[in-house]
This record gives C-alpha cells, structure tokens and sequence, in this order.
C-alpha cells in the first residue's frame, strides 16, 4: 500500500520557537495533502487543504499566519508551526491522496503523526 | 457534509467476529461510506470502503444496508491488535477537496 512519511515523529520545543513538520508520500505522487491536529483523547480536526503549487486552504478557526503549510512538491508538504505555545502542544498528523481524479472512491493515507510538545 | 452516528465503544473478544454499526441517514446517492481506524499513538489506517454493494477485503467486510442509512464493519476474526478507534466516514468531496471530517468514532477494546 501507499506510504506517507513525517518527520520528525516528536519534537520538544520552547515558547515561541517555530518548528517544521515534513509530510512525504513515498511511492506516489500526490496533488493533495491534508494536515490534521489531535488533542488527547479527542478526534481529529482538520487543520487545511494543502494542494501542490497553490495555497492552502485553511479550516475555520485555524491561524494561517501561525500555520504555514507549504506544498512546493508532488511528494513533499511542510506545516509550520510558528512562535508555538504550549497550547499547540497537540498530537499533528497528515494524509495524502494519489494523484488523481478527486472522487468518493479515492482512500487517503496517513503518516504516523508528529507529537509536538511545547515547554 | 452528511454526518454519521456510531456507539463510543464496543468489546469484543479475541477470535471472535465484531459487527461495528454506524448510521447514516442522510446520506446522498453519490456519497461513498469510508472506514478508517486509528491505533493508539498512530495516524488513522484506511480499512475499507463501499457505495451500495457490499465489499470485503484483506481486513475487513462491509455489509452496507439496502437503503444505504447504515452500515456494519465485519472484522471477522478480532485479534489484540484489532483493538483501535474506527471512524465510519463519509467523505466531503462535494467541492471541498475531498477532505474527511473525523467524527468520534468507536473505540474497540479485544479481550483475550
């Protein structure tokens, strides 16, 4: 099946750094990524839409300036989690769907999550 | 987006099948019903997905109904490594990119 890497898998930081998140599709190509934030013991909540060459689209309540989701390849997006707090301490996760037509049909995979610890 | 409705947990024990149900009674005619689960401490896993017929595959079986107002996930035979959140979804292609919005989802326990 189709593999999404991130890196890194967890990372500590202080206050008010900014930190990068990688999200990769392996074995394919992929047009479009998501980005997802999972609190303990609650469901995930997507974050944006991150499409290959365009801007992103983010979810409502989401800071943009504060989240820069770059997707500069058909294999590679990054989240950017700027001036991070310890409430964006958050379990960070993104998925990708193979470079095709957008359908019902079409699954999305998942990379295993970045846990983000802000001190 | 049309939403679904699925118990918070459910038990199981080991080798035995597991029916997890989910309902969706507003459903549309073109809107796929997608399963995902989630491992502790993981990103989501694609498990299955169906539109009207009934489809089985490598880890599970979805019987979906007549109607297409609910669902059921078939594990067959549950094992330890079974035990997982699974989200019935139904997928927000309609002009949005086909993004997935994560309901609360079943959490399944196995006993051994």
């Amino acid at each position: 099946g189709a593999v999404v890497s991130q890196h890194p898998s967890w990372v500590i930081c202080k206050s008010g750094t900014s930190v990068k998140i990688e999200c990769r599709s392996l074995d394919f190509q992929a047009t479009t990524m998501f980005w997802y934030r999972q609190f303990p013991k609650q469901s995930l909540m997507l974050m944006a839409t991150s499409n290959e060459g365009s801007k992103a689209t983010y979810e409502q309540g989401v800071e943009k300036d504060k989240f820069l989701i770059n997707h500069a390849s058909l294999t590679l997006s990054t989240l950017t989690v700027t001036s991070a707090h310890p409430e964006d301490s958050s379990f960070y996760i993104c998925s990708a769907i193979f470079l095709a037509r957008l359908a019902g049909n079409n699954e999305q995979f998942f990379g295993p999550g970045t846990r983000l610890t802000v001190l | 987006d049309a939403k679904t409705t699925q118990p918070n947990s459910m038990e199981s024990n080991e080798e035995e099948p597991v029916h997890l149900p989910c309902n969706h009674s507003t459903i549309s005619g073109t809107d796929y019903i997608h399963w995902y689960r989630q491992l502790p401490s993981q990103g989501p896993e694609y498990v299955i997905h169906g539109l009207t017929s009934n489809v089985n595959n490598r880890m599970a079986s979805l019987a979906i109904a007549e109607d297409r107002k609910s669902s059921t996930l078939i594990l067959h035979r549950a094992t330890l490594r079974d035990a997982a959140v699974y989200y019935c979804i139904l997928p927000n292609y309609g002009g949005s990119q086909g993004n997935l919005i994560f309901g609360k989802g079943t959490k399944l326990s196995v006993k051994p």
